[in-house]
């Protein structure tokens, strides 16, 4: 079965609003990291976040090993926000990174 | 800092070509990475490779080859190019002392 769960899969803000992406796993991990995608772009690390919680700017990202799970917040959301969220687990003893299937988020003026 | 170069950037074909994407790293990276993501949707893993002329397996390696024979260079072969074919595909690598994960361009492939 999938081994990492994105939700939502799409979100619709106005600009402003806050957003929670969650990002669920179902194996151990060695690692959890966050990517930022624009439509038909490249991808852009935002986290490097085994565990706990990073801050950077209006983005927060938090990781609890215990509950297989990680977000990602974004406060006060702007137009330039919208795009794809990605996050990617790399499974324990492996150097195996997989990837949820991302939430696209569109910000509105 | 370092630089992930994927060649060519654009890729067409006909189908049932034999279709090489090629990967090249200066961070001196030991783990290296090929993803597909077709239109709007997210990443699937075809080979990965820990080492020079080591390969393993992602979700979805049937239909593609992989060679690692440098450290620095990793490249994928679609072995016969099917017109579901068509996406990006993504080269990453990782190493040093975290995991982090840095990606190319990428290549889009498109078969007529």
């Amino acid at each position: 079965g999938q081994q990492v769960q994105q939700s939502p899969a799409s979100l619709v803000l106005q600009e402003g609003e806050n957003a929670e992406l969650q990002c669920n796993f179902s194996t151990s991990l060695n690692s959890m990291q966050w990517f930022y995608q624009r439509p038909g772009g490249s991808l852009v690390s935002l986290f490097y976040n085994p565990s706990g919680t990073k801050h950077s700017g209006r983005l927060t990202s938090t990781t609890v090993i215990k509950e297989r799970r990680s977000s990602l917040h974004i406060s006060s959301s702007q137009t330039t926000d919208s795009g794809t969220y990605l996050c990617a687990l790399e499974r324990t003893n492996t150097n195996k990174v997989v990837f949820g299937t991302g939430t696209r988020l569109q910000v509105l003026p | 800092g370092g630089i992930i170069t994927q060649t060519p950037k654009f890729l067409i074909g006909q189908e049932g070509q034999k279709l090489t994407l090629k990967c090249q790293q200066n961070f001196n990276h030991d783990t290296m990475y090929w993803y597909r993501q077709d239109s709007g949707k997210g990443l699937r893993l075809i080979y990965y490779s820990i080492t020079e002329n080591d390969l393993q397996k992602g979700d979805l390696s049937e239909g593609y080859d992989a060679s690692r024979e440098k450290k620095s260079s990793f490249s994928l072969t679609v072995t016969s190019a099917q017109k579901n074919e068509m996406a990006v595909f993504l080269c990453a690598s990782s190493g040093g002392n975290t995991g982090q994960l840095y990606f190319g361009e990428g290549s889009k492939l498109t078969v007529l």
